[in-house]
């Protein structure tokens, strides 16, 4: 694809409720990266992966967030029993290199708790 | 781990000068500093990059400076245009695959 896609861009939830991001990287890039903005914020690290691999995840916030690429390209972002402070944007990035080097993000889906 | 500091928070130009915002960072083992601009509500756009064996980069109005001893890098804008007033944000790659991102900076560019 011409970039890196996600989707929805939007997504309001009722505490409690369960979400799935996704994420659609660049073509054949093998780093992807899930990076959570809130307001008036820098980007935060979630989580990285090396193709099929979740080689760290270390930024997530909770035993809640849990991230998978089982194929190796397409990434989902899974947010479980959402709670206010999860309202935030949230990034997902690839890279053709296998480093953070070079990496081009997505739009983001912003996701508001109420 | 890593600490980026970016300052200043807002920036107010007018078009025609230069613009500078500088980062900190904290880890000696980082070794690639991107740039990205990040518009309302759109993604964050890589801009210009460095890497720790270099010390300056340049692409047309945009440029990279490092300092490898003090441990800061610096963003510069000459002849600056409104499409340039953005949000910008310094970042580290530290030890792994990680990047750090600063606070950011508001760049307004006065016509």
């Amino acid at each position: 694809g011409a970039g890196v896609s996600q989707s929805p861009r939007y997504k309001v939830a009722k505490r409690g409720q369960d979400v799935a991001l996704r994420c659609d990287p660049i073509s054949g890039h093998v780093s992807l990266f899930w990076y959570q903005q809130a307001l008036g914020q820098g980007p935060e690290f979630l989580t990285y992966f090396q193709n099929e691999a979740q080689l760290d995840k270390s930024g997530l916030p909770s035993d809640r967030f849990f991230a998978e690429r089982p194929e190796g390209s397409v990434s989902t972002l899974k947010i479980q029993r959402t709670q206010q402070e999860d309202s935030a944007v949230y990034l997902c990035a690839s890279s053709s290199t296998g480093a953070a080097t070079e990496a081009f993000f997505g739009q983001g889906t912003r996701l508001t708790v109420v | 781990g890593e600490n980026v500091e970016q300052h200043p928070s807002t920036l107010s130009v007018q078009e025609g000068d230069s613009a500078v915002i500088k980062c900190t960072y904290s880890d000696s083992a980082s070794n690639y500093f991107p740039w990205y601009k990040q518009e309302l509500g759109k993604r964050p756009q890589l801009i210009i990059d460095i890497r720790s064996n270099v010390g300056e980069k340049k692409d047309q109005r945009i440029a990279v400076t490092l300092n490898k001893t003090a441990k800061h890098f610096s963003l510069h804008i000459t002849e600056t245009q409104p499409e340039d007033s953005a949000v910008y944000f310094c970042a580290a790659k530290e030890y792994g695959n990680k990047l750090v991102f600063g606070a950011g900076t508001i760049l307004r560019v006065k016509s």
